[in-house]
């Protein structure tokens, strides 16, 4: 079974510094998807980033990147310049690429609080 | 507008008396499923269905049922709630196969006293 780890469970930034949380997973599968998933104080699950196992080019999205180590089974999430809005909850998050019994199951961190200083 | 939408958005209920939370997507998705979320544990997910008629376990599906007599309706259902099944709970769904991302009802918070 797929596992994954966020060691931190909290993290402080200044607002427009940047800040990276760590994620990492354990699989023997090769082909596979993972996500960070933001989720503010209202609670809704609201989609970061998602990286493809297959591609070697990190993904990025605005002020949001990912430095994703294959062979290590690391995939840290970089926030540049760090906004009050980013203040949430973080989820690291895997999914096989088989479409097997689990289906679309995601399998998720502990999650990081990331607090945004002014 | 698409969207999953969960019923209630929160509840407190007590030890023993039957409970269902509602679930519904209007993305005509095959793939629909049910998590817990407890601090420190992430999102876990409890059972989960690929199609009408066709449901499964999950990683902890202790004290839950689910059914899926309709493609867009996934109810979860809580026969004797326990305290320990105090969480948030997220409905999501996403067609099937297709590595998009999964849409996440609003949730709904839980307690059972």
């Amino acid at each position: 079974a797929q596992t994954v780890t966020q060691s931190q469970p909290e993290m402080s930034v200044q607002e427009a510094e940047t800040v990276t949380l760590s994620c990492t997973y354990d699989t023997s599968e090769s082909d596979y998807y993972l996500f960070w998933y933001k989720q503010p104080p209202s609670r809704q699950m609201i989609l970061v980033i998602r990286q493809e196992a297959y591609k070697q080019q990190n993904a990025t999205e605005n002020r949001f990147s990912v430095n994703f180590q294959k062979a290590a089974k690391s995939f840290s999430l970089k926030i540049s310049d760090s906004q009050l809005g980013d203040a949430a909850m973080y989820f690291c998050a895997y999914r096989s690429a088989l479409v097997k019994a689990a289906g679309n199951k995601l399998t998720f961190g502990g999650g990081t609080r990331v607090l945004v200083k002014p | 507008e698409a969207q999953v939408t969960q019923n209630p958005r929160y509840l407190i209920t007590v030890t023993g008396k039957k409970l269902t939370v509602t679930c519904s997507q209007n993305m005509n998705h095959e793939y629909m499923s049910w998590y817990r979320q407890d601090p420190g544990l992430g999102l876990r997910q409890i059972y989960y269905s690929m199609n009408v008629e066709v449901t499964d376990k999950g990683d902890v599906p202790e004290g839950y049922k689910v059914s899926r007599k309709e493609k867009r309706n996934f109810p979860l259902i809580l026969e004797s709630p326990s305290p320990n099944q105090t969480s948030l709970y997220f409905c999501a769904s996403s067609p099937l196969g297709i590595p998009r991302e999964q849409y996440f009802g609003p949730g709904t918070r839980l307690t059972v006293t």
